[in-house]
This record gives structure tokens, sequence and C-alpha cells, in this order.
């Protein structure tokens, strides 16, 4: 079984330009997030989606940070402008799905590790 | 929200003795405890995690052990080999979702 998939790997932009990252995630799960992970940190939840809705996005900086996950399946994160501070690994993570009471592992992404110049 | 503070940031260790990792976390109705290790370049990967109901939870040569009380929860680590170097997180939540993750250990198993 594929585990999740994120694409690209590796991103160098200029400061001010906009980029987007890809993720794919384990077939079936309904729940997937996006995390970001700054040097020498822990995973801080951006945006979680049951299905194609963002049920918790209360950490995304709306500002420049949007995403989507159109069909309930695969998720684009965008950035739009990045600013130098941005320079992180932007995880993507998918769990069958959570209700009250329930547990489900998060299966997590490589990453893509964003470089602003 | 909930605040989770992971120590030490760095754990050096001869192979085959023991490491220990320390979490503690500040919302009490935090339930649910998961530990993840992540190698250099990799992906985090669950190891071990442990529910609220009990107050420990053994996997062969981890552990780990929860004291709800003093809102504090441990890895330890037995007879580490060279493999278990890696970052080593651990997480804290009410529900399944909304994980508040520590900083990170380092740990780093001499040959």
């Amino acid at each position: 079984e594929a585990g999740v998939v994120q694409s690209p790997r590796y991103k160098i932009i200029e400061k001010k330009q906009p980029v987007a990252f890809w993720c794919n995630p384990i077939s079936g799960h309904n729940t997937l997030y996006w995390y970001l992970q700054n040097l020498g940190q822990g995973p801080e939840l951006l945006i979680r989606y049951e299905n194609e809705e963002a049920v918790d996005d209360s950490q995304l900086p709306k500002d420049r940070f949007s995403a989507e996950r159109l069909k309930g399946v695969d998720s684009t994160l965008k950035i739009q402008p990045a600013e130098l501070g941005d320079s992180a690994v932007y995880l993507c993570a998918s769990s069958l799905g959570s209700g009250r009471g329930s547990y489900n592992e998060q299966f997590f992404g490589p990453g893509t590790r964003l470089t602003v110049l | 929200g909930e605040n989770v503070e992971q120590h030490p940031s760095t754990l050096s260790v001869q192979e085959g003795d023991s490491a220990v990792i320390k979490c503690t976390y500040s919302d009490s109705a935090s339930n649910y405890f998961p530990w993840y290790k992540q190698e250099l370049g990799k992906r985090p990967q669950l190891i071990i995690d442990i529910r609220s109901n009990v107050g420990e939870k053994k996997d062969q040569r981890i552990a780990v052990t929860l004291n709800k009380t003093a809102k504090h929860f441990s890895l330890h680590i037995t007879e580490t080999q060279p493999e278990d170097s890696a970052v080593y997180f651990c997480a804290a939540s009410e529900d399944d979702y909304k994980l508040s993750f520590g900083a990170g250990t380092t740990v780093t198993v001499r040959a």
C-alpha cells in the first residue's frame, strides 16, 4: 500500500513569489492534515479536512495561505506571496477519519522542504 | 490551547543502554499521547501511543508511561541500537486529530 505522497520534495523560490504543494493521502483516508515543521521543532497543524470540508483552519495564516481539497482526495496548499519566514518543511498527513472517542493514527508524507530566498 | 514541553532536547547514549524522554502537557482534557520517530530527512512515524485509561504500555524495546495527575508521560527505550538514532516527538490531544507536538529530542546511539 502506498503511503502519503507529496510533491515537490524540495522547492526554492524568491520571496514574494507564489508556491504550491500537493498531497495525495492514503486511499480511503477521509481526514487530511497540513502541518508546518520549522527546523528543530515539532509539526504544527495548519489545517484539517474531513473529506472536502476544512473543519479546522484556525492556525492557517489566511492572508497569504490557502488550501483546497476539492474532491475530498488530493489537496493543495498555496502560499502567495511567500516570505522569508515561510522557509520550513510542509508535511501532509492523513487518517481514516475522526470522530468522538475514536483514535486514528496519522500517517505522514515525506514533506516538502521550502526555501525562500 | 495545549502546550507540550519535551526534555531533553538532545540525548546521547551508549549502545545497549536505556534512553528516557519526558514530556509534560498543560491541558487536563488531553487523553491521547502518541510518540513519533523521525529519521533524518524522513517522515515522522508513529512508534507507540497511550490513552488515558492506562498507565503504561510496552512494545518490545519501547515503553510509554503516563501520569495523568502530574500531567506527564515518558518514552523508554531499552537496549538501544544504532537504528534508534533519530528525533523523537511526543504529542498530546484530547481527540484523535488535534495533536500538539513537543519540540523533539535528538537521540544519538554511540556504537
